[in-house]
């Protein structure tokens, strides 16, 4: 199975900050990445896939970059409704996708 | 808007089995995959497996393999997902999402749905 880690496991930000989260692979998983956001009691929310692609309706301050093994996403500004747990998905074995453990964003 | 709707919470004891319906609509039933994901409380996201609806095709993980059943109904764009002999450790919500992309590999998962809680005690 291809594992998948997050650093940091969370985070303190203030408002307008920059943030940037980590995800990295077992092995290279090409650009088969996908980015998740969840609020508390709330399903996930697709942010970005293909490891660089923003899906329709997510605000452009998020951005994702990486191929391989190493991959980022990146808040340009932190907003107050972006305080939430982020998640990192590999699509690349079809048979065995796999979640990492999560980045939690929460208010400085 | 494309949605998906799941059934209510389940509460069961352990040895038997649960059944999570997912109805589909705003897009394109048939032409999709179908994801199976499960979340226990204050844990990362777990995927269970996916069918493609078209074909009724399905993978599990192996962690499930013996005990997790989907299926789906085109004719009211419905997926299920089934565990059986649930134990405690089962207890988790269990979210279905659509893979409106998976023919091009893409196999990005959106929309979800609400999540259905499923408490196994005795």
């Amino acid at each position: 199975d291809i594992q998948m880690t997050q650093s940091p496991s969370s985070l303190s930000a203030s408002v307008g900050d920059r943030v940037t989260i980590t995800c990295r692979a077992s092995q290279s998983i090409s650009s088969y990445l996908n980015w998740y956001q969840q609020k508390p009691g709330k399903a996930p929310k697709l942010l970005i896939y293909a490891a660089s692609s923003l899906q329709s309706g997510v605000p452009s301050r998020f951005s994702g970059s990486g191929s391989g093994t190493d991959f980022t996403l990146t808040i340009s500004s932190l907003q107050p409704e972006d305080f939430a747990t982020y998640y990192c998905q590999q699509s690349y074995s079809t048979l065995q996708f796999t979640f990492g453990p999560g980045t939690k964003v929460d208010i400085k | 808007q494309m949605q998906l709707v799941q059934s209510g919470p389940e509460v069961k004891k352990p040895g038997t089995s649960v059944k999570v319906s997912c109805k589909a609509s705003g897009f394109t039933f048939t032409s999709s995959a179908v994801q199976w994901v499960r979340q226990a409380r204050g844990q990362r996201l777990e995927w269970i497996g996916w069918i493609v609806v078209g074909s009724g095709n399905t993978n599990y993980a192996q962690k499930f393999q013996e005990r997790v059943t989907i299926t789906r109904d085109m004719s009211t764009s419905t997926a299920y997902m089934e565990l059986s002999s649930l134990r405690s450790e089962d207890t988790a919500v269990y979210y279905c999402a659509a893979d409106r992309e998976y023919l091009t590999g893409g196999n990005w998962f959106d929309p979800w749905g609400q999540g259905t809680l499923v408490t196994v005690s005795s």
